[in-house]
């Protein structure tokens, strides 16, 4: 079954304290894994596709890294601002399976 | 350029009312899918246009949903006889299908309660 889990939860870090999240996967034929960042109310706002094991993209304190059975998204120096739920999916086909998401807090 | 728009931004109903909600995906686009979000849970696929046609309704839960795209841009997505179970936020999201990517661009969401 193609199943998609985050973890930790929730992550309280204090300002400039850098941090990892994580996702796990089990697919048959993954087309491509995507971040995504949600804030309270609005739909999710895309941030990186990753296909290939191996691969790393980078945006401005973001870093997403990809392995045959996971990602991470390392934050470097998080702000305030950069709190929010952070989601992940992966596309095998035509279907796109989501995480329940991080939810990140930085502490001024 | 315009992302993708949703209407209305929320509704509220009751229960056995009929609801309808519109997706304007970005325009290009030639897919759009709509996905149901539960409180603190992840959206979950529901169907998968290409162009008009349903590609993919897997993720439908039951007759009571349908989803129409009859020129290929505008989507709705119906809900008949609405249940309480049926509250959450409705996402719709677009994407320029190509050879590597099919990101998708997702819109504000519909916030859909029932009473």
């Amino acid at each position: 079954e193609d199943q998609v889990t985050q973890s930790p939860e929730a992550l309280r870090l204090q300002e400039g304290e850098s941090s990892s999240l994580n996702c796990s996967y089990t697919v048959s034929g993954l087309r491509g894994l995507f971040w995504y960042r949600q804030d309270p109310g609005k739909g999710p706002e895309f941030l990186f596709t990753l296909y290939s094991a191996g691969e790393e993209k980078e945006k401005e304190r973001l870093k997403a890294t990809l392995t045959k059975k996971e990602s991470f998204l390392h934050i470097t120096a998080p702000k305030p601002e950069d709190s929010a739920t952070y989601l992940c999916a992966v596309q095998t086909g035509n279907q796109f399976y989501f995480g329940t998401g991080t939810s990140l807090t930085v502490i001024p | 350029g315009a992302g993708v728009s949703q209407t209305p931004s929320n509704k509220v109903t009751e229960k056995g009312k009929y609801v309808e909600l519109r997706c304007d995906p970005i325009s290009g686009h030639t897919a759009l899918y709509w996905y149901r979000q539960s409180l603190g849970q992840g959206p979950e696929f529901l169907i998968y246009f290409q162009g008009t046609g349903a590609a993919d309704d897997s993720g439908l839960p039951n007759d009571r949903f349908f989803a129409v795209r009859p020129e290929g841009s505008v989507s709705t997505l119906k809900i008949q006889r609405t249940e309480r179970g049926d509250s959450a936020v409705y996402l719709c999201a677009s994407s320029q299908l190509g050879r590597h990517t099919d990101t998708q661009y997702f819109g504000p969401g519909t916030r859909l309660t029932v009473l």
